[in-house]
């Protein structure tokens, strides 16, 4: 256990429907991190948060897609209209950003999207 | 991010020194060298990280050329846990304190 989690661990939803994911980042992590994972795959980032400010977004991340970091604490990611495209595993990861180091990026368990 | 080359699968036997290679032959001086693994149905994991000097941690060893082409990431001892996805990064700051972009790893299976 990493101190990240998510939920739910598994979704199973109806093409078209919305779904939303959450992220609970360790608790004094500054950056919080979005990433896809396709079967057979690396992760591909999609996102990441520096406190509440959302710093970047993967060309990846259509306008369907939705991520939320209010307070600077848990994340929420949301799905719009899925399509059976969006099946994937959600990974989110958090760190703690100090200035002239690196900082290790802990992942949650992910959250497995199943768009039927 | 520089590009990273691995291969795509690995066996070593338990409790011998497992060696994944990684090339970076377009790693740019002050780009670091970063491994993660991901054991099946978790998230990836922190290894260790390198920039130009041989590290080492309670997990592994890097060994980085001198040119700094290639790497090998070492676990000296292999047991059954140690058995998952393996990812060499380079990402494209200095720290890599944004996105990592991962590739598709080397798949290490520890045989008992």
């Amino acid at each position: 256990d990493t101190g990240v989690s998510q939920n739910p661990r598994h979704k199973i939803t109806k093409r078209g429907q919305n779904v939303t994911f959450r992220c609970d980042p360790i608790s004094e992590h500054n950056r919080l991190y979005w990433y896809r994972q396709t079967l057979g795959q690396g992760p591909e980032f999609l996102t990441y948060f520096q406190n509440e400010a959302q710093l970047e977004k993967s060309r990846l991340l259509s306008d369907r897609f939705s991520a939320e970091r209010p307070k600077g604490s848990f994340s929420t990611l949301e799905i719009q209209r899925t399509e059976q495209g969006d099946s994937a595993m959600y990974l989110c990861a958090s760190s703690l950003d100090l200035a002239g180091g690196y900082n290790e990026q802990f992942f949650g368990p992910g959250t497995r999207l199943t768009v039927l | 991010d520089a590009k990273t080359t691995q291969p795509p699968s690995m066996d070593c036997a338990e409790g011998r020194a497992a060696n994944l290679p990684c090339n970076h032959s377009t790693i740019s001086g002050n780009e670091y060298v970063y491994w993660y693994r991901q054991i099946h149905s978790q998230g990836p994991q922190y290894i260790i990280h390198g920039l130009k000097n041989n590290e080492t941690n309670e997990m592994a060893s890097l060994i980085i050329t001198e040119d700094r082409k290639s790497s090998t990431l070492i676990l000296p001892h292999a047991t059954l846990r140690d058995t998952a996805v393996y990812y060499c990064i380079v990402p494209r700051s200095n720290f890599g304190n944004e996105k990592l972009t991962f590739g598709t790893g080397t798949r290490l299976t520890i045989i008992p």
